[in-house]
């Protein structure tokens, strides 16, 4: 079964701090996602990842960043965070050709 | 007017009920898909569809590809069916990286 792991399911952090959210895969996917799911919006993009080194913006870029050094990992960057970012996010993988996505088990972030 | 639509945004039902949940889109397809994300927050990829019909267990979703529109039904409920399930389509095109999402129909089973 495919493991798509994210770092912590709960965090809090204080605005203006500058936060990692990880996130792992163990099917050499070459397609990771970052969506951030809020009441009443629904999963939104945020950023997206086809390749090692690779990105591009989604429909919600603004305020956050992410890396992409090693095919597994795909990592959320908050550089400094706001309270407006305290949301549930939640990262997916899926293979080159393949139309199935599988998700994490989402972060819970809140901002104070 | 979002590309993907659900219906209804909240959905009680008593234990035992069959439950239709309805999905409406706007966009060219390759694949829609059938979520559910249970209190806590993981998502489960329940059905992936192209065309025609799934089943599993108690759950069957169906797409009609020239309507746009795919539903998922639950046979005899259960209170452990309460949770969002969450509609999501990939685009055919340019845009097939991404999935784009519905709302999300939130159930509640009440035994």
């Amino acid at each position: 079964d495919v493991k798509v792991t994210q770092s912590s399911r709960y965090l809090v952090k204080r605005t203006g701090e500058k936060v990692f959210l990880e996130c792992v895969q163990d099917m050499d996917h070459e397609n990771m996602f970052w969506y951030r799911q809020d009441p009443g919006l629904g999963l939104r993009l945020i950023y997206f990842s086809y390749d090692v080194k690779m990105k591009e913006k989604g429909d919600i870029p603004e305020g956050y960043s992410v890396s992409r050094e090693k095919k597994e990992r795909f990592s959320l960057i908050l550089e400094s965070a706001s309270t407006n970012q305290t949301s549930m996010y939640l990262c997916a993988s899926r293979g080159q050709g393949h139309w199935g996505a599988f998700f994490g088990q989402g972060t819970r972030l809140t901002v104070v | 007017k979002n590309e993907v639509e659900q219906s209804p945004q909240n959905l009680t039902a008593q234990e035992g009920e069959f439950i239709t949940i309805n999905c409406s889109y706007s966009v060219g397809i390759s694949a829609l898909h059938w979520l559910q994300q249970h209190p806590g927050g993981g998502i489960v990829s329940l059905f992936m569809l192209s065309s025609g019909k799934k089943k599993h267990g108690r759950l069957i979703a169906t797409i009609n590809i020239q309507e746009k529109h795919s539903s998922l039904h639950i046979t005899a409920s259960h209170p452990r069916d309460s949770a969002v399930y969450i509609c999501a389509v990939r685009r055919s095109g340019a845009g097939s990286y991404q999935l784009t999402f519905g709302k999300g129909t939130k159930l509640s089973v009440i035994p």
